[in-house]
């Protein structure tokens, strides 16, 4: 079975830009989740999406972004971007059903540099 | 609110034990145990759900104490590729159910010849 991938893996950018990621679940995930990964602060989490919908949500400001297509493949969005959100973006599959937590099969990540 | 990790960073010995804590201040559904080597994503590793359901690694084991939301995981017999950070990831419960997990500062684990 292939794993998660993500796409692009490194990134460079602007402040004030804008950026799209993209994530692809493994086969038969309907749960995608997005972390940010930094040195400082470590794996924060972002949103979960699930059969199209944002079922969860972190504590990041509303520039970041996502949506989850038909297909399960996910795109976490971040506008007006800053120097602190350099960062390594990972999402994350789960087989998901109802009631219980499944583990998570985390993707290779996109490293976001702000310069 | 994020769990508390401990020790923040070990060194072992090949084939030397180890015990990683994870203690969270607010009630848990589940733990998760990832290991991330450098430069790689996390990979899983174990899941302890609420009322004692486990599923991970056979080398691999962990504890859940709901009553004082700790969980540890335990290294036996270390090798060379337990090497790697280990994050634990709380997860509590919430409406509309799914994940949401809130991951600790993680433990920086060396194993050495």
């Amino acid at each position: 079975k292939a794993g998660v991938t993500q796409t692009p893996r490194y990134l460079i950018k602007t402040r004030g830009q804008q950026v799209t990621l993209s994530c692809s679940p493994i086969s038969g995930h309907r749960s995608v989740s997005w972390y940010q990964q930094t040195p400082g602060q470590g794996l924060q989490f972002l949103f979960e999406y699930f059969s199209e919908t944002q079922r969860n949500k972190g504590n990041f400001p509303g520039r970041f972004s996502g949506r989850q297509f038909s297909n399960s493949r996910s795109e976490m969005n971040v506008s007006t971007l800053e120097l602190g959100d350099s960062a390594l973006y990972l999402c994350a599959s789960s087989f998901q059903a109802s009631g219980r937590s499944y583990e998570q099969y985390f993707g290779p990540g996109t490293r976001l540099t702000v310069t | 609110q994020q769990p508390v990790q401990s020790p923040q960073a070990v060194i072992l010995r090949e084939g030397e034990d180890a015990v990683i804590n994870c203690s969270s201040s607010k009630a848990l559904y589940s733990v998760h145990w990832y290991r991330q080597k450098h430069g790689e994503a996390p990979v899983f590793l174990m899941i302890l759900l609420k009322g004692g359901e486990q599923k991970g690694h056979d080398k691999i084991s962990a504890s859940f104490n709901e009553k004082k939301q700790q969980s540890s995981l335990y290294l036996t017999a270390s090798q060379l590729s337990y090497s790697g950070t280990y994050f634990c990831g709380t997860e509590y419960q919430v409406t509309g159910g799914g994940n949401k997990l809130t991951f600790g500062t993680g433990t920086q684990l060396k194993v050495e010849l």
